[in-house]
């Protein structure tokens, strides 16, 4: 069964580093996004991307996040400089073109840990 | 500001019970539905989906839906150990490739 598949599965790095966490999407779907959930909170979107532009993107999503479809296989968001509180699960996610019901598929995650 | 809101539990049931879980939405407009499963340390699991009034039914589980008093719930018919878990409900307002809010979600365990 096709599956959503994120590296690393555990990220550890220094406050102010950049990071990049990377998600391949199933291969048929056209949308993607990126969610977080803080420990503890519910999950909270960040951004969606289709056709190679972000469609839309929380508050949250602020100057320090970016993404970016490299290639025809991987969907990446990085974060420039990090900050304690960007310590989360974070989850990819992707879906079909849909109209009314569709239906978004998550990876297993990425554990960033910022000290 | 778009709201989901559950009941945070824990709700208990004995093995093979039948286990309710229920969620509110705040916009009327809502279009689409889901509920997850997320076990402790992993990522949501899609377990249903629905988005017009009424019931839809997969295997032990069954969605319900009523927009008018803006309410959607989930059952799960024989409950296992296995079912332990955090339900998260998950509301897409536009439908479409719209983004989902989710609820804070509602942990279930299952007694053997």
């Amino acid at each position: 069964e096709p599956e959503v598949t994120q590296t690393p599965s555990h990220q550890v790095t220094q406050m102010g580093q950049e990071v990049i966490l990377r998600c391949v999407p199933i291969s048929n779907h056209l949308y993607f996004y990126w969610y977080r959930q803080i420990l503890g909170q519910k999950v909270e979107f960040l951004v969606s991307f289709y056709n190679n532009e972000i469609s839309e993107k929380s508050e949250i999503f602020d100057d320090q996040f970016s993404v970016e479809r490299p290639d025809g296989s991987n969907f990446t968001l990085k974060i420039r400089s990090t900050k304690l509180e960007d310590s989360a699960m974070y989850f990819c996610a992707s879906s079909h073109r849909g109209v009314l019901l569709t239906e978004a598929f998550f990876g297993q995650g990425t554990r960033l840990t910022v000290v | 500001q778009k709201e989901v809101e559950q009941n945070s539990g824990p709700l208990s049931v004995p093995e093979g019970a039948i286990a309710s879980l229920n969620c509110t939405y705040s916009d009327r407009g809502s279009q689409s539905f889901f509920w997850y499963r997320q076990y402790s340390g992993k990522s949501p699991e899609l377990i249903m989906s629905i988005y017009s009034n009424g019931d839809k039914e997969d295997g032990r589980f069954t969605a319900q839906l009523n927009k008018a008093s803006q309410y959607v719930s989930l059952l799960i018919r024989d409950s296992q150990p296995s079912d332990s878990a955090t339900y998260l409900c998950a509301v897409s307002f536009l439908g479409g490739n719209t983004p989902l809010v989710f609820g804070k979600g509602t942990r279930l365990s299952v007694i053997a």
